[in-house]
């Protein structure tokens, strides 16, 4: 069965540090992955998305994620983290019709001033 | 342009009692999705529709909860009657129909919490 795996619940970093984020994924075909954030009192917003091509991807507010299909891995990063990413955020792949997508159960991310 | 909008935000009602959640999606999105997640585990798909039509309702939990999309425009996702189970943050998503690399926009959620 499809899954996503997202081992840390909890991630603490200071303000400046640099960040990554690990997710792993169980799919049998060609995977199309997402990265969305949650930040407190709003929806879900996309942060980038890997459909095929370069395996390095950047997406919106300085953040980028590489695809390691070795690994199964589509871990997101970011250089330096602003106390503002403060938020849950949240690894997918699509697994069905349309956009059906598989949820990892997020990781929380406090920023440390 | 508006982004998809769900309606109420929070919900708190006592067991037994029914709830109406509304979702009106982006315009022109005719691919619909509800999604929920119960406190402190994953975002769990219920179900998606393609315009008026259920695509796919394997997530959907059990009979107490009814989706419909009537015009192919908004949703509303019924759930009656609530359990405590049932409490969670229950999100809609929609996307375009015929674009294959295109990703869902989610709405805020709706927060029901039954008591």
């Amino acid at each position: 069965a499809q899954s996503v795996t997202q081992p840390d619940i909890h991630i603490t970093v200071s303000e400046g540090a640099s960040l990554e984020l690990r997710c792993n994924y169980s799919y049998g075909a060609t995977p199309y992955l997402f990265w969305y954030v949650q930040s407190p009192g709003q929806g879900l917003q996309l942060l980038l998305k890997y459909f095929s091509g370069d395996t390095l991807v950047q997406g919106i507010k300085g953040f980028e994620a590489e695809f390691k299909r070795s690994q199964s891995s589509f871990n997101l990063r970011k250089p330096s983290v602003h106390w503002s990413d403060a938020a849950e955020y949240f690894c997918a792949v699509r697994t069905g019709g349309g956009n059906k997508l598989t949820f990892g159960t997020g990781t929380q991310l406090k920023v440390e001033l | 342009e508006a982004g998809v909008t769900q309606f109420p935000s929070h919900s708190v009602i006592e067991k037994g009692q029914t709830v109406t959640l509304r979702c009106d999606p982006i315009s022109g999105h005719d691919n619909l999705y509800w999604y929920r997640r119960v406190m402190g585990k994953e975002i769990k798909f219920l179900l998606h529709f393609v315009k008026e039509s259920k695509q796919d309702e394997s997530g959907m939990p059990n009979n107490r909860f009814l989706a419909e999309r009537t015009g192919g425009t908004y949703s509303t996702l019924k759930v009656q009657p609530a359990e405590l189970e049932d409490s969670g943050v229950y999100f809609c998503a929609s996307s375009l129909l015929q674009v294959p690399n295109t990703e869902a926009f989610f709405g805020q959620g709706t927060r029901l919490t039954v008591v």
